[in-house]
Order: structure tokens, then sequence, then C-alpha cells
């Protein structure tokens, strides 16, 4: 059973452009969260999604940031019109149940560098 | 509400014991504990939910005062392989929705 999956593992992008990130959870796994982690700092939540409904964005910026898990295919999380206040490391976690009773299975991370 | 962690970072030799601790000012119904080791993803090590159940590897041991709404994780005979930073995760679930909230994190470094 293949873990949580995302891609790509290393982003760059310029300021102004798109930053699409990738997961791809652990089979059987209906809910997906996204978390922020800057460099020596810990895990920032931003968002809880299960298939086709978005449970809880409160960690997320209301402008420029965007999240989706659609019925089929992965979780996706877009920055739009990136700054370099954007650069860190957006992890991924998928779990089979609702998170207070069970452990989150974290992806890999995608670093995303904004120059 | 991010909890608060406590020691910021902590150095041990081989062998020596540790306990990280884990506070939070809201009612809490789970804590979850994770290590991450620098440059990989985070680490499912154990949660302990209100009521007394615990889901956990063998080697960890962990504590959660329900009326204090702390916890404490013991690391006894520390190996090289426990270095990394520790987070706790707290949950306020209430029924409806949940998200793990995580602290800051504690920085454990074993050596020889």
């Amino acid at each position: 059973n293949a873990g949580v999956m995302q891609n790509p593992r290393h982003l760059v992008r310029r300021r102004g452009q798109e930053a699409r990130l990738r997961c791809s959870p652990m089979k059987g796994h209906s809910h997906v969260y996204w978390y922020r982690q800057l460099p020596e700092e810990g895990l920032k939540f931003m968002v809880y999604l299960q298939k086709e409904n978005i449970i809880d964005e409160s960690g997320m910026p209301k402008e420029r940031f965007s999240a989706e898990f659609p019925k089929e295919g992965p979780s996706i999380l877009r920055i739009q019109q990136v700054v370099r206040g954007d650069s860190a490391a957006y992890f991924c976690a998928s779990s089979p149940m609702v998170a207070p009773t069970g452990e989150l299975f974290f992806g890999e991370g995608s670093r995303l560098t904004v120059l | 509400q991010q909890p608060v962690q406590s020691p910021q970072a902590v150095i041990l030799r081989e062998g020596e014991d540790a306990v990280i601790n884990c506070s939070s000012s809201k009612a809490l119904y789970s804590v979850h504990w994770y290590r991450q080791k620098h440059g990989e993803a985070p680490v499912f090590l154990m949660i302990l939910l209100k009521g007394g159940e615990q889901k956990g590897h063998e080697k960890i041991s962990a504590s959660f005062n329900e009326k204090k709404q702390q916890s404490s994780l013991y690391l006894t005979a520390s190996q090289l392989s426990y270095s990394g930073t520790y987070f706790c995760g707290t949950d306020l679930y209430t029924g409806t929705a949940s998200k793990l909230t995580f602290g800051t994190g504690t920085r454990l470094q074993v050596t020889l």
C-alpha cells in the first residue's frame, strides 16, 4: 500500500507565477489535510478536505490560496501570484477517519521556493 | 489555539531519559505526538484520547492529564535514532469537523 504521494517534491517559481501542489492520499483515505511549514518552525494547519468538500479552511489565506479534493484524482493546493513569503514546505496528510481518533499519514512534502 | 511545548530543545547522551511537555488552554479531545527528522515527513508516535484510550508504538509512552489539558511524552534509554523534532498536536473535536493544531516543536539531539 503506497504512502501519501506528493508532487512535485521541489518547485521553483518566480514572483507572480502560480504554484500547484498535488497530493494523492493513501488508498482508502478520504480525509486530507494540508499544512505549511516554514524553515525551523512548526506545522501550521491550512485546510481540511473530504472528497468534494472543504470542511475547514480556517488556516488558509483568503486571497491567492485555494484547495480542492475532487471525486477523482489528487487533492490540489493552488497558490496564485506567489510571493517570497510563500516559500515553505507544504505537507499533505491523509487519514481513513476523522483526525482526533486516528493517526495522520504525512507525505514527504513539496518544497516551494519563490525567487 | 496553538499548544505550548517545553522544553524548546534538549541534548541527551545515549541512554539518558527525557520528558517533553505539551499544554493547551482549551479542553482537548485528543493529543497526538509526531517526530520529524530534518527534511523528512512527520511520523506518528502516539495518540492519547479523552477518556484514557491510547494508540501508538510500543516503545513510546505518554500521558494525558485531561483536567490540566497537558500531555507528556517520555523518552527512556534514548538512542541516536531518537534525534529529531517532536511535535504535539491537539484536537478540540466537538463532534463535527476537526483539525490538529501543532505546537512549535521540541528539538531533541542524542549524542554518543
